[in-house]
């Protein structure tokens, strides 16, 4: 079965700085996709990005890029210039390519941003 | 945003009563989803719906059900409500089970306390 592990339960950063979430997963699959997805206090989950594991190339989205490393299975996600909206939960998750697949979610990182 | 909406959106109820959450989606998509959220475990898959009528088991279905009898509805019932199913259920939905149209959307949550 696949596991996600984000090992890091907090992180802050300061307003305009730039901060790296971590993230690892465990799989014995070749083609999967990964995500991060965002959940502030209004409790909605936002998807953020996602990465297909068959793309070398890093996903970004404005702000938001990943760092994957498929090898290592490593995927973390870096934001740039923080803003104080970026305050939220963050889950890293997995699904593989498959028919029927389901999300496999890490336990999430909750992130602050001092002003 | 996607036409999720989760209903009721916040419950208390007595240890041993029966308890029913609605989703409901105006997307038509084949598939649908209940999660529970609880801290330290991020979200864990209750049941899945691939059709009307067709439903199966997630990681942490014992003590739940689900009907799905129309496809724009699933239906998750707490057949006797204990206080370890005290949590935040969310519904999600997608177009399909495999690849990119498997993206999921997720609904607003449900916030069920049982005492």
């Amino acid at each position: 079965a696949q596991t996600v592990t984000q090992s890091q339960p907090e992180m802050s950063v300061q307003e305009a700085e730039t901060v790296t979430l971590s993230c690892t997963y465990d799989t014995s699959e070749s083609d999967y996709y990964l995500f991060w997805y965002k959940q502030p206090p209004s409790r909605q989950m936002i998807l953020v990005i996602r990465q297909e594991a068959y793309k070398q190339q890093n996903a970004t989205e404005n702000r938001f890029s990943v760092n994957f490393q498929k090898a290592a299975k490593s995927f973390s996600l870096k934001i740039s210039d923080s803003q104080l909206g970026d305050a939220a939960m963050y889950f890293c998750a997995y699904r593989s390519a498959g028919a029927n697949s389901k999300l496999t979610f890490g336990k999430g990182i909750t992130l602050s941003v001092r002003p | 945003d996607a036409g999720i909406t989760q209903s009721p959106r916040h419950k208390v109820t007595e240890t041993g009563t029966p308890v029913t959450l609605r989703c409901h989606q105006t997307e038509n998509h084949r598939y649908m989803y209940w999660y529970r959220q609880d801290p330290g475990h991020g979200l864990r898959l209750i049941h899945y719906s691939y059709g009307v009528k067709d439903t199966d088991k997630g990681e942490v279905s014992d003590g739940y059900s689900v009907s799905r009898s129309k496809t724009e509805d699933f239906l998750l019932t707490l057949e006797s409500a204990t206080s370890s199913q005290t949590s935040v259920y969310f519904c999600a939905i997608s177009a399909d089970g495999g690849g990119l149209a498997a993206e999921q959307y997720f609904g607003p949550g449900t916030r069920l306390t049982v005492t």
